[in-house]
């Protein structure tokens, strides 16, 4: 199994608090993604890393911030939670680029509950 | 939305029959990739398909792509009940790093 850490796994909040979950890799791999599962809509992309200090949005990257200060780690953000941010978070790290041909590794997931 | 949409949603089948299901994509790619979770667990890499393969095979898995009418199919023959599972195709464009995942099927194989 591909060395990928989340946490924490699970998180209980309430509304307008900070939440930073954190991604952590022992891959090496360049690029990182955080998605979000909801049911319904699948995965949806937040935001992805293609590299230490850069970093890009995806389609619902709103609410969320990203920071990528080491190959190893990428933590998503939520500066002031809402309800709707209630989810289970995923992240995935890729050896190249994957819309090329790179196979995404995900971790277990993070789940997220703002009450 | 960029993302891509599976047919059907959920679908359920008795162990050895085989189980298809369908991807539609918008945007121009360089592959296709099928990923299977299992219930809270994270997801898992099938396949990949480039853009220049009609058709791809391993084990009991065979996947095409039809690149002009931007979809795919997931064929998965003499199911089992370990497949159960949710089944995911992504894409990206050709363009970008983005990569995006459809919205699954959810299969329930009977045993």
């Amino acid at each position: 199994d591909a060395g990928i850490t989340q946490s924490p796994r699970h998180k209980v909040t309430e509304t307008g608090t900070p939440v930073t979950l954190r991604c952590h890799q022992t891959e090496n791999h360049r690029y990182m993604y955080w998605y979000r599962q909801d049911p319904g809509h699948g995965l949806r992309l937040i935001h992805y890393s293609y590299g230490v200090k850069d970093t890009d949005k995806g389609e619902v990257s709103d609410g969320y911030s990203v920071s990528r200060s080491k190959t190893e780690d990428f933590l998503l953000t939520l500066e002031s939670a809402t309800s709707s941010q209630t989810s289970v978070y995923f992240c995935a790290i890729s050896e190249k680029r994957a819309v090329n041909t790179g196979e995404l590794f995900f971790g277990e997931g993070s789940r997220l509950t703002v009450l | 939305s960029q993302q891509g949409e599976e047919d059907p949603q959920a679908l359920s089948i008795q162990e050895g029959e085989n189980a298809t299901m369908n991807c539609s994509y918008k945007t121009s790619i360089n592959n296709l990739q099928w990923y299977r979770q299992n219930s809270g667990r994270g997801l898992v890499h099938l396949i990949l398909i480039r853009s220049n393969e009609r058709e791809k095979h391993s084990g009991r898995l065979r996947v095409t792509l039809d690149t002009s009418k931007k979809s795919s199919s997931l064929l998965i023959t003499a199911s089992r009940a370990a497949d159960t599972a949710s089944y995911f195709c992504a894409t990206g464009s050709n363009t970008g790093n983005q990569f995006y995942f459809g919205t699954g099927t959810s299969l329930t194989v009977i045993p």
